[in-house]
C-alpha cells in the first residue's frame, strides 16, 4: 500500500512561471515531510521540509504547504528556472519505534521549466 | 569534501554471482542507509543502521544483507543476484532521525 503518492509522473512549465508539485499521503501517523530533487546520475539532495505543527515552509523561491486535514501537501517554486528541470520526490517521516528511522518517499514528479 | 561514497559506481553481474556495495561518509552521522530506485517506483528502504553496532530491515530487505562496519561504513551485500535485483542503489545518512538524508551519487547495478 503506497502511504506517499504523487499522482502526476510529470510537468511542464514555462521559466519565470509557478511550478507546483503535489503530494498526498494516508498515513496521519507521518509528522515531518520533505521534498528531495534529484538530478540524472546524482543522488536526491534535499530541498525542503515542514513539521506537522506547521503549515507553511519557506526557503527562497520554494515554498512547502501542508494541509493536515487533507493529508496534502505541495511545493511551489516562483519563479521557475532551466535548472530546475529534475525529478522532485516527496518524503514522510513519523510513527512509533523504529519507523522514526525510516522515510516513506513518494515515486516522484519529472519537472521541466522550458525556457 | 565531506560526504558520502559509494563504490562502485557501475556493475554488471551475472545471475547468482555475489558482490558487496561499499559505503563510507565522513559527516561523522550516526544513521546510514541502503536505497534502491527503480523506475516508476520511487525510493524503497532496503536496510538501515540508526547507530553503529545495530542494523534494521526496510521496506524491501529480501536478497540483501548489510554490516555495519564502523559508524563511517556500512556495506549491503547480494549473496546471489537475480535480475530483479537490477537497480540504482544509494547509500545515505543523517544524524539522527531520517530528516535531511544526504545521499551518495549511487551505484548502477544491472544482473543479466
Amino acid at each position: 500500500d503506497q502511504q506517499v503518492k504523487q499522482n502526476s509522473p510529470s510537468l511542464s512549465v514555462q521559466e519565470g512561471r509557478i511550478s507546483i508539485l503535489n503530494c498526498d499521503y494516508t498515513n496521519s501517523m507521518f509528522d515531518y515531510f520533505l521534498w528531495y530533487k534529484k538530478y540524472p546520475a546524482e543522488g536526491p539532495t534535499f530541498l525542503i521540509s515542514i513539521s506537522s505543527i506547521k503549515d507553511k515552509n519557506e526557503d527562497g523561491r520554494f515554498t512547502v504547504f501542508l494541509n493536515k486535514s487533507a493529508k496534502h501537501l505541495s511545493l511551489h517554486i516562483v519563479p521557475s528556472q532551466p535548472g530546475d528541470s529534475a525529478v522532485y520526490f516527496c518524503a514522510a517521516q513519523g510513527g512509533l519505534g523504529g519507523s522514526n528511522y525510516k522515510l516513506t518517499f513518494g515515486k516522484g514528479t519529472l519537472l521541466t521549466v522550458n525556457p | 569534501n565531506a560526504g558520502v561514497t559509494q563504490t562502485p559506481k557501475f556493475q554488471v553481474l551475472k545471475t547468482g554471482q555475489s558482490m558487496t556495495l561499499q559505503c563510507a561518509q565522513d559527516m561523522n552521522h550516526n544513521s546510514m542507509y541502503w536505497y534502491r530506485q527503480d523506475p516508476g517506483m520511487g525510493l524503497r528502504l532496503i536496510y538501515y543502521s540508526a547507530s553503529e553496532g545495530t542494523t534494521d530491515k526496510g521496506e524491501v530487505p529480501n536478497g540483501y544483507n548489510v554490516s555495519r562496519l564502523n559508524k563511517r561504513e556500512f556495506s549491503l551485500r547480494l549473496e546471489s543476484a537475480a535480475p530483479s535485483q537490477t537497480s540504482v542503489y544509494f547509500c545515505a545518512t543523517s544524524q539522527a532521525r531520517t530528516e535531511k538524508l544526504f545521499f551518495g551519487s549511487g551505484t548502477q547495478l544491472s544482473v543479466l
